[in-house]
């Protein structure tokens, strides 16, 4: 059965800390992975996409990795800020597009002064 | 702010009102999609419109019916809702090729009373 996992369900940090967020999947064949951030009451905003030829990739102070092998992939946050407060959701995808894409439950990431 | 723009931003209505939910993008974008969103829950895909054609239906009851009346726009009419119905309605666009993602409007959110 194609499932998307994530851990903690939520977690809370205090501000200028670092954090590491979880994705365990079974979805095969794969294609992509990605990471949104949705922050309450809005839609989702990718942060990284990554083909399973990839295994790091950047965007700013996030930083995803992919371990194709394992079925594992991490989203690092460095230098929280409280603006980081959101939902982070992992989602696979087999091939064909963005039509059939597994959704993680998310990540509730809480930054605190 | 989104590329991906979602009128209204809240709805309120009964369960015998007819209403409906607009999304419009100008990205050139030849895939749009419609996501339910409950509480804490990932995104449920309901719809997906490919080159104005719908190709992808979910099992959605009939009381919701999507329409696409040019690559721009994606319109869902509402019609005796229920109220297990009230949830954050996301719109999405996407090149629809391999590995491009979703961009997601900033939803509406529906309560039925």
């Amino acid at each position: 059965k194609n499932q998307v996992e994530q851990s903690p369900q939520s977690l809370i940090i205090l501000e200028g800390k670092n954090c590491t967020l979880q994705c365990n999947y079974t979805v095969s064949p794969f294609s992509n992975l990605r990471w949104y951030k949705q922050d309450t009451g809005r839609g989702p905003v990718s942060l990284t996409i990554m083909t399973f030829s990839e295994n790091t990739k950047s965007n700013g102070r996030y930083t995803a990795t992919l371990d194709a092998d394992t079925k594992q992939s991490s989203l690092h946050i460095t230098a929280s800020q409280l603006s980081d407060s959101a939902s982070y959701i992992c989602v696979v995808s087999p091939p064909g597009g963005a039509n059939n894409l597994f959704f993680g439950t998310g990540t509730r990431l809480t930054v605190i002064p | 702010d989104t590329e991906v723009t979602q009128t209204p931003k809240h709805l309120v209505m009964g369960m015998t009102n007819k209403k409906s939910l607009k999304c419009e993008q100008h990205m050139g974008h030849r895939a749009m999609y419609w996501y339910k969103q409950k509480a804490k829950k990932p995104p449920e895909l309901m719809f997906v419109y490919s080159y104005e054609k719908l190709s992808i239906n979910e099992s959605v009851p009939s009381r919701f019916s999507p329409e696409c009346p040019n690559s721009s726009l994606l319109n869902l009419h509402l019609h005796a809702l229920q109220p297990e119905d009230s949830a954050l309605y996301l719109c999405a666009s996407s090149q629809g090729r391999e590995g491009a993602p979703l961009h997601f409007g900033n939803g509406t959110r529906l309560t039925v009373t």
